[in-house]
């Protein structure tokens, strides 16, 4: 059972346009989501996170929206570069009775900005 | 400062050997995870490390262990390697809080053949 679910695998945008990446999951006690960025031979790279307490964070560029009724989050790019070519994972947090936090990925959506 | 180093970046081993991999974590993070990655499954959770004791553990077989040093330096070990093994193994390390993110090795690319 797939908990993080990135429904879409490719997405091309226009350089300068918005790019939105979208995830959706089932399990309620996560607490945090993360996105991370991943080029080819190397290991992902954390973008931005959001609590489960917030609707929205900003950094930069990125914005990630969380809508919990909903159990949506998507990240926002603006303007989009090519440079933010890459696979993107959407990320969900969860504690587990041990007290080790867990991270749950979604398979991931391959951005592709066109210049 | 230094990001997450694994080593080897690449490794081919054949059926039924054993292999180890080894992370060293960035300064101060406690916190080690592995994670396993595959075309068809994406990235998979293996187990988690804190203070040279294993408090999570994903849903693998028990071919797939591990150890933490108390230096916070990690290794898993695989054995009986099988084909379906074949896979990027990704090594995050953290200050045992998701808020900042969990940094990620580069990974070692294992080819089983």
């Amino acid at each position: 059972d797939q908990q993080v679910k990135q429904n879409s695998p490719s997405l091309s945008v226009q350089e300068g346009r918005i790019s939105i990446l979208n995830c959706d999951y089932t399990n309620s006690m996560f607490d945090y989501f993360l996105w991370y960025k991943k080029y080819p031979a190397e290991g992902p790279t954390f973008l931005i996170s959001i609590s489960s307490i917030k609707d929205k964070n900003e950094d930069g560029r990125f914005t990630v929206f969380l809508n919990k009724s909903a159990k949506h989050l998507s990240l926002h790019i603006v303007p989009s570069q090519p440079g933010d070519s890459a696979v993107y994972f959407c990320a969900a947090s969860g504690r587990s009775g041990a007290g080790s936090y867990q991270l749950t990925f979604g398979k991931g959506t391959k951005l592709s900005v066109i210049p | 400062k230094a990001g997450v180093t694994q080593t080897p970046r690449y490794l081919i081993k054949t059926r039924g050997q054993q292999v180890t991999l080894s992370c060293s974590p960035i300064s101060g993070h406690r916190s080690v995870s592995w994670y396993q990655q595959t075309p068809g499954q994406g990235l998979q959770f293996l187990f988690e490390y804190f203070s040279e004791t294993q408090r999570n553990k994903g849903n693998f077989p028990g071919r797939f262990s591990g150890r933490q040093f108390s230096n916070s330096r990690s290794e898993m070990n695989v054995s009986t390697l099988e084909l379906g093994d074949s896979a990027l193994y990704l090594c995050a390390s953290s200050f045992d809080s998701p808020v900042y993110g969990y940094t990620f090795g580069s990974g070692t690319r294992l080819t089983v053949v």
